[in-house]
């Protein structure tokens, strides 16, 4: 079945840029997404992007995507305290059933 | 900015009883979602629910499991009797079918289950 793999965890200090990486399996997917999630918080919609596209910028964020190697991942520029939280991967697949990863915790020191 | 609504935010009940964990999705969606995420594991997907029926569901989604869409608004989760493991967060879902798919989540019920 499809699986979205991801590191656990990331340490950045602030103003550095943050990369966090995510791998998938189901190459049918349409379209990729990054959901953030706040201690104790819902899940807030990032990004997307679409399977046919390399690269989606959007302000402090950069999502790059290799189909080939099915490696997606998220760039955020000049990281700050309060993008302190768990990142997660995901694929759609069925009736734009959501597969996730098991989040990035991203942690940003002063 | 339209948002899908959830309550309620934390409930705490006995193994074997029954619960209703209600959502109200965007109003203008038409497909509609209920996630889980144990505590530390990843969200998982549990039904999805179109036209007054189920679309899709997960292995997870037993027979303890059922959803409905009671009037125009409402999407409710109800497990039957519920067991310790059945203790996560519960994510609701819509999305709007023109255009990108792009599922709006609701903020979670947090079940406990003693």
């Amino acid at each position: 079945g499809e699986d979205v793999e991801q590191s656990l965890f990331l340490s950045v200090r602030e103003g550095d840029s943050s990369v966090i990486n995510c791998t998938y399996t189901d190459s049918s997917s349409t379209y990729l997404y990054w959901y953030k999630q706040e201690p104790g918080a819902g899940l807030q919609l990032l990004t997307y992007i679409f399977s046919n596209m390399d690269m989606k910028q959007d302000q402090r964020l950069t999502v790059l995507l290799n189909k080939k190697d099915k490696h997606l991942s998220l760039r955020i520029a000049d990281t700050q305290t309060g993008d302190s939280a768990i990142y997660f991967c995901a694929e759609n697949s069925g009736y734009s059933t959501l597969t996730f990863g098991k989040g990035t915790m991203l942690l940003v020191s002063p | 900015e339209p948002e899908v609504t959830q309550t309620p935010s934390h409930q705490v009940t006995q193994m074997g009883q029954e619960v209703i964990l209600r959502c109200v999705p965007i109003s203008n969606h038409l497909y509609f979602y209920w996630y889980r995420q144990i505590l530390g594991q990843k969200v998982e997907f549990l039904v999805s629910f179109y036209n007054n029926e189920i679309s899709e569901k997960s292995e997870i989604f037993d027979d303890q499991f059922s959803v409905e869409r009671p009037d125009g608004s409402n999407f409710t989760l109800k497990i039957r009797s519920t067991k310790l493991e059945d203790s996560a967060m519960y994510f609701c879902a819509s999305i709007v079918l023109a255009g990108i798919e792009t599922q709006y989540f609701g903020p979670g019920t947090r079940l406990l289950v003693l």
